[in-house]
């Protein structure tokens, strides 16, 4: 069975600071895992995804996820965090040979005060 | 191009009634996924379809079907709805074989009451 806890409902931070959410995974095969981002009234965005290749994974508007076995992690940082940030973040789990269904986290939203 | 578009944007049913829910996969993508968000819940699979036929289901019952058109577009029927249905639905477009790339629709909200 493969699943993901997502260790923060909430995470508040001050814009220009770093940004990390957390995540671990349990899975019974070899995994890939993503980050996803829901804004508000609009459908769920894409962030990075890690599928066996490097693994630290860069992602769009400067995201940036680590895959550590040892430690069954998937954490998302950013260096600087911006107002248009602030929105809901997903770590999601799949299995890497069948990518077809994702298994989504309960999700950590994040503010960003100016 | 357009992207995964849905429809409608939102529903009121009571319960026991039944409802369709509607999706255009992107442009190019054969498979299409639907998945059910619940407030401040992520979202849970519920089916695959690939050439109009269902691929993969998730822990839901009977209750809920679907279908996939030759033009890859794709319904989602709840029947005897429940006050526990509401929530957002989401749709999901993919190409086949490349499925770990999963594009969202923005969702119907249906609310059950």
């Amino acid at each position: 069975a493969q699943s993901v806890t997502q260790l923060d409902s909430h995470v508040s931070v001050s814009e220009g600071t770093p940004v990390l959410l957390r995540c671990n995974y349990s899975s019974s095969y070899s995994p890939s895992l993503f980050w996803y981002v829901q804004h508000p009234n609009k459908g769920l965005q894409l962030l990075l995804k890690y599928t066996s290749a490097a693994t630290l994974v860069k992602g769009i508007n400067g995201f940036e996820a680590e895959f550590k076995k040892s430690e069954t992690s998937f954490h998302l940082t950013k260096p600087s965090a911006h107002m248009s940030d602030a929105a809901e973040y997903f770590c999601v789990v799949t299995r890497s040979y069948n990518t077809d269904k994702l298994i989504f986290g309960t999700g950590t939203r994040l503010q960003v005060f100016p | 191009d357009a992207g995964v578009t849905q429809s409608p944007t939102h529903l009121i049913k009571t319960r026991g009634q039944q409802v369709t829910l509607r999706c255009s996969p992107k442009s190019g993508h054969d498979t299409v996924s639907w998945y059910q968000q619940a407030l401040g819940q992520g979202p849970q699979f519920i089916f695959q379809y690939y050439e109009e036929e269902e691929r993969q289901r998730g822990n839901f019952p009977d209750r809920f079907s679907g279908h996939q058109f030759p033009n890859y577009s794709s319904e989602l029927n709840v029947n005897a709805l429940l006050l526990g249905d509401s929530a957002l639905y989401l749709c999901a477009s993919a190409i086949s074989g490349r499925t770990d790339t999963q594009y969202f629709g923005p969702g119907t909200r249906l609310t059950v009451l």
